[in-house]
Protein backbone atom coordinates (compact mmCIF):
# COMPACT_ATOMS: atom_id res chain seq x y z
CA UNK A 1 0.00 0.00 0.00
CA UNK A 2 1.50 3.62 -1.49
CA UNK A 3 -0.87 5.37 1.34
CA UNK A 4 -2.06 7.17 -2.12
CA UNK A 5 -5.81 6.86 -2.37
CA UNK A 6 -7.64 6.89 -5.43
CA UNK A 7 -11.09 6.60 -6.05
CA UNK A 8 -13.10 5.45 -7.90
CA UNK A 9 -11.25 2.57 -9.31
CA UNK A 10 -13.31 1.72 -12.35
CA UNK A 11 -15.42 4.34 -13.91
CA UNK A 12 -17.74 3.32 -17.17
CA UNK A 13 -19.43 6.68 -18.39
CA UNK A 14 -20.76 7.52 -21.55
CA UNK A 15 -19.11 10.15 -24.65
CA UNK A 16 -19.96 13.68 -23.99
CA UNK A 17 -20.30 12.86 -19.97
CA UNK A 18 -17.97 14.48 -17.53
CA UNK A 19 -16.30 12.64 -14.74
CA UNK A 20 -14.75 13.69 -11.80
CA UNK A 21 -11.58 11.37 -10.29
CA UNK A 22 -10.24 12.35 -6.80
CA UNK A 23 -6.82 11.58 -5.19
CA UNK A 24 -5.66 11.63 -1.59
CA UNK A 25 -2.12 12.00 -1.62
CA UNK A 26 0.08 10.31 1.17
CA UNK A 27 0.06 12.14 4.64
CA UNK A 28 2.66 14.91 4.63
CA UNK A 29 3.08 14.88 0.99
CA UNK A 30 2.92 18.54 -0.77
CA UNK A 31 3.19 17.56 -4.28
CA UNK A 32 0.28 15.52 -6.48
CA UNK A 33 0.85 14.69 -10.08
CA UNK A 34 -1.83 13.33 -12.89
CA UNK A 35 -0.78 11.12 -15.24
CA UNK A 36 -2.85 9.59 -18.00
CA UNK A 37 -1.79 5.72 -19.33
CA UNK A 38 -3.51 4.51 -22.64
CA UNK A 39 -3.48 0.65 -23.19
CA UNK A 40 0.02 -0.61 -23.06
CA UNK A 41 1.62 3.00 -23.64
CA UNK A 42 3.68 4.87 -21.26
CA UNK A 43 2.46 7.46 -18.45
CA UNK A 44 1.76 10.91 -19.92
CA UNK A 45 2.38 13.94 -17.29
CA UNK A 46 -1.00 15.69 -17.12
CA UNK A 47 -0.69 18.18 -14.55
CA UNK A 48 1.13 18.57 -10.79
CA UNK A 49 0.51 20.75 -7.80
CA UNK A 50 2.65 21.55 -5.18
CA UNK A 51 0.86 22.77 -1.58
CA UNK A 52 -2.34 23.97 -3.45
CA UNK A 53 -0.83 25.08 -6.17
CA UNK A 54 -0.52 24.48 -9.98
CA UNK A 55 3.40 23.93 -10.71
CA UNK A 56 3.55 22.68 -13.90
CA UNK A 57 1.89 21.34 -16.85
CA UNK A 58 1.93 18.73 -19.40
CA UNK A 59 0.08 17.67 -22.28
CA UNK A 60 -3.26 18.30 -20.79
CA UNK A 61 -6.33 18.85 -22.91
CA UNK A 62 -8.44 21.66 -22.37
CA UNK A 63 -11.34 19.47 -21.42
CA UNK A 64 -9.41 18.67 -18.24
CA UNK A 65 -8.98 20.22 -15.76
CA UNK A 66 -7.65 19.76 -12.18
CA UNK A 67 -6.79 21.40 -8.31
CA UNK A 68 -5.91 20.93 -5.38
CA UNK A 69 -7.52 21.46 -2.31
CA UNK A 70 -6.96 22.77 1.10
CA UNK A 71 -6.45 19.76 2.84
CA UNK A 72 -4.18 18.75 -0.49
CA UNK A 73 -6.74 16.18 -2.05
CA UNK A 74 -7.12 16.86 -5.52
CA UNK A 75 -9.41 16.36 -8.05
CA UNK A 76 -8.70 15.84 -11.95
CA UNK A 77 -12.15 16.78 -13.92
CA UNK A 78 -12.84 15.18 -17.15
CA UNK A 79 -15.35 16.72 -19.43
CA UNK A 80 -17.11 16.19 -22.69
CA UNK A 81 -15.40 12.69 -22.73
CA UNK A 82 -14.26 10.95 -26.21
CA UNK A 83 -13.59 7.37 -26.65
CA UNK A 84 -9.68 8.37 -26.92
CA UNK A 85 -9.99 9.54 -22.81
CA UNK A 86 -10.34 5.60 -22.19
CA UNK A 87 -7.23 4.98 -19.99
CA UNK A 88 -6.28 4.55 -16.89
CA UNK A 89 -5.29 7.57 -14.42
CA UNK A 90 -2.71 7.57 -12.32
CA UNK A 91 -2.23 10.47 -9.35
CA UNK A 92 0.93 10.37 -7.24
CA UNK A 93 2.30 12.32 -4.64
CA UNK A 94 5.89 12.82 -3.25
CA UNK A 95 6.76 15.14 -0.04
CA UNK A 96 8.91 17.57 -1.91
CA UNK A 97 9.59 18.99 -6.03
CA UNK A 98 8.86 16.41 -8.35
CA UNK A 99 12.10 14.50 -9.05
CA UNK A 100 13.32 15.33 -5.93
CA UNK A 101 12.48 12.75 -4.02
CA UNK A 102 10.51 9.42 -5.34
CA UNK A 103 6.98 9.70 -5.47
CA UNK A 104 4.18 7.24 -4.86
CA UNK A 105 1.44 5.86 -6.79
CA UNK A 106 -2.04 5.12 -6.06
CA UNK A 107 -3.63 2.05 -7.62
CA UNK A 108 -5.22 4.24 -10.53
CA UNK A 109 -8.82 4.78 -11.55
CA UNK A 110 -9.84 2.94 -15.18
CA UNK A 111 -11.98 5.35 -16.93
CA UNK A 112 -13.60 3.40 -20.02
CA UNK A 113 -15.66 6.00 -22.06
CA UNK A 114 -18.17 3.89 -24.59
CA UNK B 1 6.42 14.38 -25.41
CA UNK B 2 8.16 11.59 -23.41
CA UNK B 3 11.70 12.78 -22.39
CA UNK B 4 12.99 9.30 -21.58
CA UNK B 5 13.23 6.77 -23.84
CA UNK B 6 13.56 3.45 -23.05
CA UNK B 7 15.07 0.18 -25.00
CA UNK B 8 14.40 -2.64 -25.60
CA UNK B 9 10.34 -1.99 -25.60
CA UNK B 10 10.43 -5.60 -24.82
CA UNK B 11 12.84 -8.20 -23.33
CA UNK B 12 11.82 -12.12 -22.75
CA UNK B 13 14.33 -14.22 -20.64
CA UNK B 14 14.92 -17.32 -18.73
CA UNK B 15 15.05 -17.17 -14.94
CA UNK B 16 18.30 -16.83 -13.27
CA UNK B 17 19.21 -14.55 -16.41
CA UNK B 18 20.35 -10.85 -16.07
CA UNK B 19 18.06 -8.33 -17.42
CA UNK B 20 19.64 -5.01 -18.98
CA UNK B 21 17.20 -2.07 -19.26
CA UNK B 22 18.44 1.49 -21.32
CA UNK B 23 17.02 4.91 -20.69
CA UNK B 24 17.65 7.86 -23.41
CA UNK B 25 17.04 11.64 -22.15
CA UNK B 26 17.17 14.91 -24.37
CA UNK B 27 17.88 17.46 -21.79
CA UNK B 28 19.67 18.11 -18.89
CA UNK B 29 18.37 16.51 -15.15
CA UNK B 30 18.50 16.88 -12.17
CA UNK B 31 18.06 13.03 -11.18
CA UNK B 32 16.76 10.21 -12.93
CA UNK B 33 14.51 7.17 -11.23
CA UNK B 34 13.17 3.92 -12.17
CA UNK B 35 9.95 2.21 -11.44
CA UNK B 36 8.38 -0.77 -12.38
CA UNK B 37 4.78 -1.33 -12.89
CA UNK B 38 2.82 -4.58 -12.49
CA UNK B 39 0.24 -5.08 -15.34
CA UNK B 40 -2.79 -2.53 -14.88
CA UNK B 41 -1.42 -1.76 -11.29
CA UNK B 42 0.46 1.58 -9.78
CA UNK B 43 4.25 2.00 -10.15
CA UNK B 44 6.73 1.27 -7.59
CA UNK B 45 9.80 3.15 -7.08
CA UNK B 46 12.31 1.36 -7.46
CA UNK B 47 16.04 3.81 -7.22
CA UNK B 48 16.79 7.43 -7.60
CA UNK B 49 19.82 8.30 -9.39
CA UNK B 50 21.33 11.65 -8.93
CA UNK B 51 23.41 13.57 -11.83
CA UNK B 52 26.51 13.57 -9.61
CA UNK B 53 25.91 9.75 -9.54
CA UNK B 54 27.42 7.10 -11.44
CA UNK B 55 26.05 4.26 -10.22
CA UNK B 56 24.06 2.85 -7.38
CA UNK B 57 23.11 -0.47 -6.55
CA UNK B 58 19.78 -1.41 -4.54
CA UNK B 59 19.46 -5.32 -3.77
CA UNK B 60 19.85 -7.11 -7.26
CA UNK B 61 19.73 -3.88 -8.84
CA UNK B 62 22.12 -1.72 -10.61
CA UNK B 63 21.77 1.30 -11.98
CA UNK B 64 24.44 3.41 -13.97
CA UNK B 65 24.00 7.16 -15.34
CA UNK B 66 26.00 9.37 -18.04
CA UNK B 67 25.21 12.17 -18.27
CA UNK B 68 27.40 12.99 -20.91
CA UNK B 69 25.57 10.35 -23.15
CA UNK B 70 22.52 11.23 -21.77
CA UNK B 71 21.56 7.64 -20.85
CA UNK B 72 21.11 5.46 -17.82
CA UNK B 73 20.68 1.29 -17.20
CA UNK B 74 18.92 -0.70 -15.01
CA UNK B 75 20.40 -4.11 -14.47
CA UNK B 76 18.83 -6.92 -13.15
CA UNK B 77 20.46 -9.64 -12.13
CA UNK B 78 19.67 -13.45 -10.96
CA UNK B 79 16.29 -12.44 -12.75
CA UNK B 80 12.94 -14.30 -11.31
CA UNK B 81 9.64 -14.84 -12.31
CA UNK B 82 8.14 -12.32 -9.91
CA UNK B 83 10.71 -9.48 -12.28
CA UNK B 84 8.04 -10.12 -14.98
CA UNK B 85 6.68 -6.45 -15.39
CA UNK B 86 6.87 -3.23 -17.20
CA UNK B 87 10.49 -1.15 -16.41
CA UNK B 88 9.59 2.84 -16.69
CA UNK B 89 13.02 5.18 -16.17
CA UNK B 90 11.55 9.19 -15.37
CA UNK B 91 13.72 12.20 -15.12
CA UNK B 92 13.18 15.15 -13.08
CA UNK B 93 13.28 18.24 -15.28
CA UNK B 94 13.17 22.04 -14.88
CA UNK B 95 10.04 23.72 -15.97
CA UNK B 96 9.74 27.15 -15.35
CA UNK B 97 11.50 27.11 -11.82
CA UNK B 98 9.39 23.85 -11.16
CA UNK B 99 10.64 20.55 -11.66
CA UNK B 100 8.35 18.01 -13.69
CA UNK B 101 8.96 13.96 -13.93
CA UNK B 102 8.53 12.92 -17.16
CA UNK B 103 8.18 9.45 -17.59
CA UNK B 104 9.44 6.88 -20.27
CA UNK B 105 8.02 4.64 -22.83
CA UNK B 106 8.81 2.13 -20.80
CA UNK B 107 10.49 -1.62 -21.10
CA UNK B 108 7.88 -5.16 -20.52
CA UNK B 109 10.13 -7.90 -18.92
CA UNK B 110 9.27 -11.20 -19.30
CA UNK B 111 11.11 -13.63 -17.24
CA UNK B 112 10.30 -17.16 -17.42
CA UNK B 113 10.62 -20.45 -15.34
Amino acid sequence: DSGVTQTPKHLITATGQRVTLRCSPRSGDLSVYWYQQSLDQGLQFLIQYYNGEERAKGNILERFSAQQFPDLHSELNLSSLELGDSALYFCASSVGWAGATEAFFGQGTRLTVV
Amino acid sequence: SQQGEEDPQALSIQEGENATMNCSYKTSINNLQWYRQNSGRGLVHLILIRSNEREKHSGRLRVTLDTSKKSSSLLITASRAADTASYFCATSTDSGGYNKLIFGAGTRLAVHP
